[in-house]
């Protein structure tokens, strides 16, 4: 069954650092979403992406943070300058030719801030 | 702000016991409603969609939609210990997918 791929399973990176999370949505899927979940709390919805372009992004989602879709298959989660409060856990997910189908997620990156 | 609500538990029930979880969300003009599974240090695992008001059954789930009310529950007949995990509720924004994600109900089932 195809799923969302990745990379890496785990980040450690100064605080100050850039990081850039990686990830293969499902190769059919048109819709691609970045959501995060800090230890403990809920899942939250940073942004999702659309014919090349941010279809919606949330309070979260501030200068520091931009997405791109360099190729046919990768979405990229850019995080210029990391914060101690960044650290969380950052799930990719896609979806299909409908925002309103459903989201299939990857198995999310754990992003640690020293 | 719009919010999804779960009673986050624990819920305990015995082993082929019915478990009935439940979620109220603020947003009306939400049209999809989904339901995720996630183990622990694991990712959300999609259960169940439901989008029409009513109930719709895939095997041992069933979900429940009114919207009038703004609640959804999904029922898991014949539980089983392997279905412990948090339960997810969200709600689906239809012009951009964004998802609203509850707290979250804890499930514990015993043998």
């Amino acid at each position: 069954e195809p799923e969302v791929t990745q990379t890496p399973s785990h980040q450690v990176t100064q605080m100050g650092q850039e990081v850039i999370l990686r990830c293969v949505p499902i190769s059919n899927h048109l819709y691609f979403y970045w959501y995060r979940q800090i230890l403990g709390q809920k899942v939250e919805f940073l942004v999702s992406f659309y014919n090349n372009e941010i279809s919606e992004k949330s309070e979260i989602f501030d200068d520091q943070f931009s997405v791109e879709r360099p190729d046919g298959s990768n979405f990229t989660l850019k995080i210029r300058s990391t914060k101690l409060e960044d650290s969380a856990m950052y799930f990719c997910a896609s979806g299909l030719t409908d925002p309103n189908q459903p989201q299939h997620f990857g198995d999310g990156t754990r992003l640690s801030i020293l | 702000q719009k919010e999804v609500e779960q009673n986050s538990g624990p819920l305990s029930v015995p082993e082929g016991a019915i478990a009935s979880l439940n979620c109220t969300y603020s947003d009306r003009g939400s049209q999809s409603f989904f339901w995720y599974r996630q183990y622990s240090g694991k990712s959300p695992e999609l259960i169940m969609s439901i989008y029409s008001n009513g109930d719709k059954e895939d095997g041992r789930f069933t979900a429940q939609l009114n919207k009038a009310s703004q609640y959804v529950s999904l029922l898991i007949r014949d539980s089983q210990p392997s279905d412990s995990a948090t339960y997810l509720c969200a709600s689906g924004s239809s012009n951009t997918g964004k998802l609203i994600f509850g707290q979250g109900t804890t499930l514990q089932v015993k043998p």
